[in-house]
């Protein structure tokens, strides 16, 4: 199995809801990642998890929180979120540690987050 | 800062013609990637380049790591409406095996 999944496909949120993204991979990959992309952009950063603990936050607002269940799960659970929270968000895997896959990351499909 | 720039930005070619699309930095990277991502999907990774001087063909895709490792190339012969998409660059810095950083992108639209 070399696939990322992620749901929901899309999401519509009120700015007083709470949701959840939710990635899976089952690739025995240890390091997990969530990115924000908005159209024509690269993808941003926003967490990397490694070996199923927090290693990286790139500052982001606490409306947004990550959750990593085990080592093939990974969450990110929204609250209160603002209209220009808008965008794909999307989930990451890589192989950490090994040498020869370097920085490789295979993305899933992405969540289309439209936030009202 | 933006760490890696891409340029073109964007290009419009037709079918069946070549272009280059390149990836610069003043930084040196440990291993540099390229993606091509299509509208509304995540990022596939097309290959990964780790020895300065490195060439890597996929198909009728071409790599290229500068010798220096701080640049990269990607050139398409003949190119097919397929190959439409945003092309990004993501280069490994040694201080973190976690992060990559991303390009700009380019994004490529191939007319029929």
């Amino acid at each position: 199995d070399t696939e990322v999944t992620q749901t929901p496909k899309h999401l519509v949120m009120g700015m007083t809801n709470k949701k959840s993204l939710k990635c899976e991979q089952h690739m025995g990959h240890r390091a997990m990642y969530w990115y924000k992309q908005k159209a024509k952009k690269p993808p941003e950063l926003m967490f990397v998890y490694s070996y199923e603990k927090l290693s990286i936050n790139e500052s982001v607002p606490s409306r947004f929180s990550p959750e990593c269940p085990n080592s093939s799960l990974l969450n990110l659970h929204l609250h209160a979120l603002q209209p220009e929270d808008s965008a794909l968000y999307l989930c990451a895997s890589s192989q950490e540690g090994l040498r020869e896959n370097y920085n490789e990351q295979f993305f899933g499909p992405g969540t289309r987050l439209t936030v009202l | 800062t933006q760490l890696l720039e891409q340029s073109p930005q964007f290009l419009s070619i037709q079918e069946g013609e070549n272009l280059t699309v390149y990836c610069n930095s003043s930084s040196v990277f440990s291993s540099l990637q390229w993606y091509r991502q299509e509208p509304g999907e995540g990022p596939v990774l097309l290959v990964t380049v780790v020895t300065g001087g490195e060439v890597k063909k996929l198909k009728r895709l071409t790599f290229q790591f500068g010798d220096a490792r701080k640049d990269s190339s990607l050139h398409i012969t003949a190119a097919q409406p397929g190959d439409t998409g945003l092309y990004l660059c993501a280069g490994g810095l040694k201080t973190s095996y976690d992060k990559v950083i991303f390009g700009p992108g380019t994004s490529l639209s191939v007319i029929p």
